[in-house]
C-alpha cells in the first residue's frame, strides 16, 4: 500500500525556522495537506493544496512541493507551535487518502 | 459553523462489531462535492484514514481494512455511521469523523474534525 514518509522528530529554537518533510511517490500527481495536532486535541488543517493556508492560520506556516517531497515550513517558530504534524495525500489514482507517520516538533 | 461529533461505545469486546455515529451540523451531505470521513489514532501513534462517504453515496475504504468496514449516511438526520467488524485489541484508538470540503481540483482532505471518541477493545 502507498506510504508517506516523515521524519519522526524535528527540533528548533524559538524564532528559528522549522522544516518538516514528507516524501511519497505520488506527490508529483497529488496535492499534499498538513495538519497540526496538540496533545489531547483533534488535528487542525494548516496547509491545503500543497501551499494554501486556511483562514485563521498564521502566515508563518507555509508549504511547498518539489518532486516527490513536500515541505511544511514554520518561520519564526513559537512555543505554541510545539505539536505533532501530519502530512496527508492520496494514492496515485486518487482512490484513497493516506497519512504520513507524523513528525513531533519540539521547540527548545 | 461546521461541527461534528462522534458517538458510540467506549468499550467493545474482541470479535464484536463496532458501530460509530457521526452527527454533524453546518453543512449538508447532499451538497455536491462534500463528504464525511473517518480517521483513527491508536494511543501514541499516527493518524490512519479509514473510510469516506460522498454526497452522491460513493464510498471509499482503506485497502487494508476494506473487508471489515461499512460506511453509510442518513442525510435527513445529518449522520454518518461507520461499522467495523471483528474488533481486536489492536483496534483500540480514538476515532474521528471529519468534513471533506468541496474544492475543485482537490482530492480528499479534512477541514473540520470532531473531538474524537476513544474506543477500547478488551475482554
Amino acid at each position: 500500500s502507498y506510504e508517506l514518509t516523515q521524519p519522526p522528530s524535528v527540533s528548533v529554537s524559538p524564532g528559528q525556522t522549522a522544516r518538516i518533510t514528507c516524501s511519497g511517490d505520488a506527490l508529483p500527481k497529488q496535492y499534499a495537506y498538513w495538519y497540526q495536532q496538540k496533545p489531547g486535541q483533534a488535528p487542525v488543517l494548516v496547509i491545503y493544496k500543497d501551499s494554501e493556508r486556511p483562514s485563521g492560520i498564521p502566515e508563518r506556516f507555509s508549504g511547498s512541493s518539489s518532486g516527490t517531497t513536500v515541505t511544511l515550513t514554520i518561520s519564526g517558530v513559537q512555543a505554541e507551535d510545539e505539536a505533532d504534524y501530519y502530512c496527508q495525500s492520496a494514492d496515485s489514482s486518487g482512490t484513497y487518502a493516506v497519512f504520513g507517520g507524523g513528525t513531533q516538533l519540539t521547540v527548545l | 459553523q461546521i461541527t461534528l461529533k462522534e458517538s458510540g461505545p467506549t468499550l467493545v469486546k474482541p470479535t464484536q462489531t463496532l458501530t460509530l455515529t457521526c452527527t454533524f451540523s453546518g453543512f449538508s451531505l447532499s451538497t455536491s462535492g462534500v463528504g464525511v470521513g473517518w480517521i483513527r489514532q491508536p494511543p501514541g501513534k499516527a493518524l490512519e484514514w479509514l473510510a469516506l462517504i460522498y454526497w452522491d453515496d460513493d464510498k471509499r475504504y482503506s485497502p487494508s481494512l476494506k473487508s471489515r468496514l461499512t460506511i453509510t449516511k442518513d442525510t435527513s438526520k445529518n449522520q454518518v455511521v461507520l461499522t467495523m467488524t471483528n474488533m481486536d485489541p489492536v483496534d483500540t484508538a480514538t476515532y474521528y469523523c471529519a468534513h471533506r470540503p468541496s474544492l475543485p481540483g482537490t482530492r480528499d482532505y479534512f477541514d473540520y474534525w470532531g473531538q474524537g471518541t476513544l474506543v477500547t477493545v478488551s475482554s
